[in-house]
């Protein structure tokens, strides 16, 4: 099945830092990936995608692209804002699997 | 507005004490799934579901049942609680679309003791 491995948290920055998360995959055929955040005390919400080899998924700032030869889709935002501290995930998701595999989650702390 | 809601947010029981947490979606979504967040283990799916009467074990199963008799509600049920299954708890929903987003509640916290 599908699997992924997320940089190990937490990473403190101070705002305005630049950022990045690495995820690396295993997944077979060409899945779609995710970046899902989850702000403190509440669910997890979608971040940015990708659905197919280097699309760059963008969103608040952020970026990841696909990168199918390296399996791989990092996450990257140039200057992170106090209101960014929050645990990442990312998720793929293949055609063979019938649910996302979400990595460990990096937990993120932007100080002002 | 499109959500997944979870009741309750917060509960505190005993142990052995049958327990049901509710999900439920209102974007006529297939696929449904349970997850449990626990810290340094990440989010590891439970149950998962995709469509009506249509359910399959995640990756840590024992001590959960679940059940899809309508598309739209996903219960989570816990016959014997024990302190093991003290957690945050994730409903979610998407569509079969490989590339389409997961819809996450807000989480429940269940403290068994």
């Amino acid at each position: 099945g599908d699997s992924v491995t997320q940089m190990e948290g937490p990473v403190t920055l101070s705002e305005e830092a630049f950022l990045t998360i690495n995820c690396t995959y295993t997944a077979t055929g060409y899945p779609s990936l995710f970046w899902y955040v989850q702000y403190p005390g509440e669910g997890l919400q979608l971040l940015l995608k990708a659905t197919k080899a280097d699309d760059k998924g963008s969103n608040k700032g952020f970026e990841a692209t696909y990168r199918k030869e390296t399996t791989s889709f990092h996450l990257e935002k140039g200057s992170v804002q106090v209101s960014d501290s929050a645990v990442y995930f990312c998720a793929p998701l293949s055609g063979s699997a019938r649910q996302l595999t979400f990595g460990s989650g990096t937990q993120l702390t932007v100080l002002p | 507005e499109a959500q997944v809601t979870q009741n309750p947010r917060y509960l505190i029981t005993v142990t052995g004490k049958k327990l049901t947490v509710t999900c439920s979606q209102n974007m006529n979504h297939e696929y449904m799934s349970w997850y449990r967040q626990d810290p340094g283990l990440g989010l590891r799916q439970i149950y998962y579901s995709m469509n009506v009467e249509v359910t399959d074990k995640g990756d840590v199963p024992e001590g959960y049942k679940v059940s899809r008799k309508e598309k739209r509600n996903f219960p989570l049920i816990l016959e014997s609680p024990s302190p093991n299954q003290t957690s945050l708890y994730f409903c979610a929903s998407r569509t079969s679309g490989r590339g389409d987003e997961q819809y996450f509640g807000p989480g429940t916290r269940l403290t068994v003791t």
